[in-house]
């Protein structure tokens, strides 16, 4: 049973914008969505997190819709430096509350 | 301020022998955990706790993995006996524990290999 579903990878160029989509069904209703960035031979570096609607930081955007059942993250303009694997992580509904990582999507970013 | 120091960074062992991970996260994060990262996959939760209790426990093998937080600051993940299936990344995070938040800030990891 899939808990999560991203892109495995995804390539682009820099300058152009980057949405990575993460489908997640039966999340718990009270945690936030949330996404990590992870580069070789380093542990993840958080980058946004959000509950419902639009969240928007310094280094990208996050879209929820109202059912909650998938996220988008939204790098703009991205650079060479943002080639990376991003993942989202949610929490399962349930009595478990259980901390689910996404497979990831490997984005690499072209010049 | 420094951020969630782990070590060693790397450990390589033969099957059947025991292995310990140390984590020390962010002064003032009460909540710890450990995941496993295998190669080409996101990592998975193995405990986290918050301040000395394990909160979820459900993904750690029990009868080799065993894992302490003393004192509700540093922890030690323990394997014993490891088998060669172990071999992976060993992510220690931490975080502040806010309601329904799940910012975390991770070690660098411990590299596990098993001869």
């Amino acid at each position: 049973l899939a808990k999560t579903t991203q892109p495995i990878s995804m390539d682009s160029y820099e300058g152009q914008e980057v949405n990575i989509t993460c489908s997640h069904n039966n999340i718990a209703t009270n945690d936030y969505i949330t996404w990590y960035q992870q580069f070789p031979s380093q542990g993840p570096r958080f980058i946004i997190q959000g509950y419902k609607t639009k969240v928007t930081n310094e280094v990208a955007s996050l879209f929820i819709p109202a059912d909650r059942k998938s996220s988008t993250l939204s790098l703009p303009r991205v650079s060479l430096s943002d080639t990376a694997v991003y993942y989202c992580l949610v929490v399962l509904s349930g009595n478990t509350g259980k901390l689910i990582f996404g497979q990831g999507t490997t984005l690499q970013v072209k010049p | 301020e420094a951020g969630v120091v782990q070590s060693p960074r790397y450990k390589i062992i033969e099957k059947k022998q025991p292995v310990a991970f140390w984590c020390n996260p962010i002064s003032g994060h009460n909540t710890l955990y450990w995941y496993l990262q295998n190669l080409g996959q996101g990592p998975e939760l193995l405990i986290r706790y918050e301040n000395e209790e394990a909160v979820d426990d459900s993904q750690l093998p029990k009868d080799r993995f065993s894992a302490e937080r003393l004192k509700g600051v540093d922890s030690t993940l323990k394997i014993q006996p490891a088998e060669l299936g172990d071999s992976a990344v060993y992510l220690c995070a931490s975080s502040s524990g806010l309601a329904g938040s799940n910012e975390q800030f991770f070690g660098p990891g411990t590299r596990l290999t098993v001869l």
